[in-house]
């Protein structure tokens, strides 16, 4: 079982602003930084957002990270009908050299 | 750009080894973390370890007595052992590079992935 908690579901409508939240602990997400992965049915995951906050080239400014103590959240604004899919938080446990972990994931559904 | 592929038996039988490859095409294997996780049917992503260019590596504690990832410079290519498997071994298998500094804490994400390859463990 993940140590890293996400809800099982999130939806909205066309345009809505959806948000994901990644609960952790001081030893992983209150130590290192989150990581957020998509994954679109059927595919294999895609990196969204790294160090917290950052977005790897391509990826649209619709999503967008934050992080505070040993919680981390992912915001979709403009919500559109591609963004159906899975979303997973990642990060270590204690440090690089000791556990990944991934989040519980979440289905976000556009209505 | 860089891209991955796993490759490997479909169908592994109980108590056997569980091996996959994954080569690196369109870019350098050396200088980089390379990382394998996995995906049973209807579940989320798990990671199984990390291996660096130079041979370093990093299990997860559960799967540690059973899992060696090993690397091959020369023919561009990283590979997961996993031995007596069991039926819980079943998943999508993926391997990515991980972008990460271990020695400064920097975790830039697995920002390239293979598609995947189905692993059943039956008899």
């Amino acid at each position: 079982q993940s140590v890293l908690t996400q809800p099982p579901s999130a939806s909205g409508t066309p345009g809505q602003r959806v948000t994901i939240s990644c609960s952790g602990s001081s030893s992983n997400i209150g130590s290192n930084s989150v990581n957020w992965y998509q994954q679109l049915p059927g595919t294999a995951p895609k990196l969204l957002i790294h160090t917290d906050n950052q977005r790897p080239s391509g990826v649209p400014d619709r999503f967008s990270g934050s992080k505070s103590g040993t919680s981390a959240s992912l915001a979709i604004s403009g919500l559109q009908s591609e963004d159906e899919a899975y979303y997973y938080c990642a990060t270590w446990h204690d440090s690089l050299s000791g556990l990944h972990v991934f989040g519980t994931g979440t289905k976000v559904t556009v209505l | 750009q860089v891209q991955l592929q796993e490759s490997g038996p479909g169908l592994v039988k109980p108590s056997e080894t569980l091996s996959l490859t994954c080569t690196v095409s369109g870019g350098p294997l050396t200088g980089y973390y390379w990382t394998w996780i996995r995906q049973p049917p209807g579940k989320g992503l798990a990671w199984i370890g990390y291996i660096f260019s130079s041979g370093i590596t990093n299990y997860h504690p559960s799967l540690k007595s059973r899992v060696t990832i090993s690397v091959d410079t020369s023919k561009n290519q990283f590979s997961l052992k996993l031995s007596s498997v069991t039926a819980a071994d079943t998943a999508v298998y993926y391997c990515a590079r991980l972008d990460i500094v271990v020695g400064e804490g920097q975790d830039y994400g697995m920002d390239v992935w293979g598609r995947g390859t189905t692993v059943t463990v039956s008899s």
